[in-house]
C-alpha cells in the first residue's frame, strides 16, 4: 500500500525549533520529488518547500526561507523539515506530499494525513 | 509569491455543471503547463484531481475536467453529486516555487 506518514508535530514556543519527518512506503521513493504543504486552521493550502528526487534542487516559500530546511534520506525512504525560529503564523497542519515527477514542479498525487504544529507561548 | 485567485464559493444543484476559475499571471499559470487541482473534504487530506492543466489521474471520475487559457485555468465538474461538496484548490508551478489558489467552497444545493 502506498503511504506517507508524518510525525514530529506538537506544541512549541515562539522562537524554538521543531523537526518534522515523513516516512514513505509502497513506491520507489528516490524516483520522485517530495514537498511539504501546510494548512493553517480554517485556511487554505500553502506550499512550504519542495525537494527534487536527488536533493539537487530545494525550493522554499518566501514565508519560510532562511528559517526552514528541507532534506531527504533516500536510503531510509524519509523526508524531513527542520523548522527554526518558529512564529505563531507557522501554526498549521503540515502535509507531506509526493510529486508525480522527479523534479519538484507540483502535481501532488499522494498526501499524508498531516502532523499538527502549534506555535504558542 | 501571491496566491492564485479563485472565487471563494460556487454552488449548483445535483446534475448541473459548475466551473471554478483560477487566475494567475504570466509568471505561473501562463508560463507553465503545470496546473493541478485538488479536492478536500473537511478533516481530510487533499485528493489529486487534475494535472498538467487537463489530465486526469487514473481513478478520478470523468465528471472532472480541466482547461487553461492564457493566465487562467478552470475546473469543470459535470453531473454534480452531493459528495462533490468540498473545497477545491488549484496549484501552479512558478519557476522556483509552487503556488496554490485560495480555495473555492463548492456547495451542492
Amino acid at each position: 500500500e502506498v503511504q506517507l506518514v508524518e510525525s514530529g508535530g506538537g506544541l512549541v514556543q515562539p522562537g524554538r525549533s521543531l523537526r518534522l519527518s515523513c516516512a514513505a512506503s509502497g513506491f520507489t521513493f528516490d524516483d520522485y520529488a517530495m514537498h511539504w504543504v501546510r494548512q493553517a486552521p480554517g485556511k487554505g493550502l500553502e506550499w512550504v518547500s519542495g525537494i527534487s528526487w536527488n536533493s539537487d534542487t530545494i525550493d522554499y516559500a518566501d514565508s519560510v526561507k532562511g528559517r526552514f530546511t528541507m532534506s531527504r534520506d533516500n536510503a531510509k525512504n524519509s523526508l524531513y523539515l527542520q523548522m527554526n525560529s518558529l512564529r505563531a503564523e507557522d501554526t498549521a497542519l503540515y502535509f507531506c506530499a509526493k510529486d508525480m515527477s522527479p523534479g519538484a514542479v507540483g502535481g501532488f498525487d499522494m498526501w499524508g494525513q498531516g502532523t499538527m504544529v502549534t506555535v504558542s507561548s | 509569491q501571491s496566491a492564485l485567485t479563485q472565487p471563494a464559493s460556487v454552488s449548483g444543484s445535483p446534475g448541473q455543471s459548475i466551473t471554478i476559475s483560477c487566475t494567475g499571471t504570466s509568471s505561473d499559470v501562463g508560463s507553465y503547463n503545470l496546473v493541478s487541482w485538488y479536492q478536500q473534504h473537511p478533516g481530510k487530506a487533499p485528493k489529486f484531481l487534475i494535472y498538467e492543466g487537463s489530465e486526469r489521474p487514473s481513478g478520478v471520475s470523468n465528471r472532472f475536467s480541466g482547461s487553461k487559457s492564457g493566465n487562467t485555468a478552470s475546473l469543470t465538474i459535470s453531473g454534480l453529486q452531493a459528495e462533490d461538496e468540498a473545497d477545491y484548490y488549484c496549484c501552479s508551478y512558478a519557476g522556483n516555487h509552487v503556488i496554490f489558489g485560495g480555495g473555492t467552497k463548492l456547495t451542492v444545493l
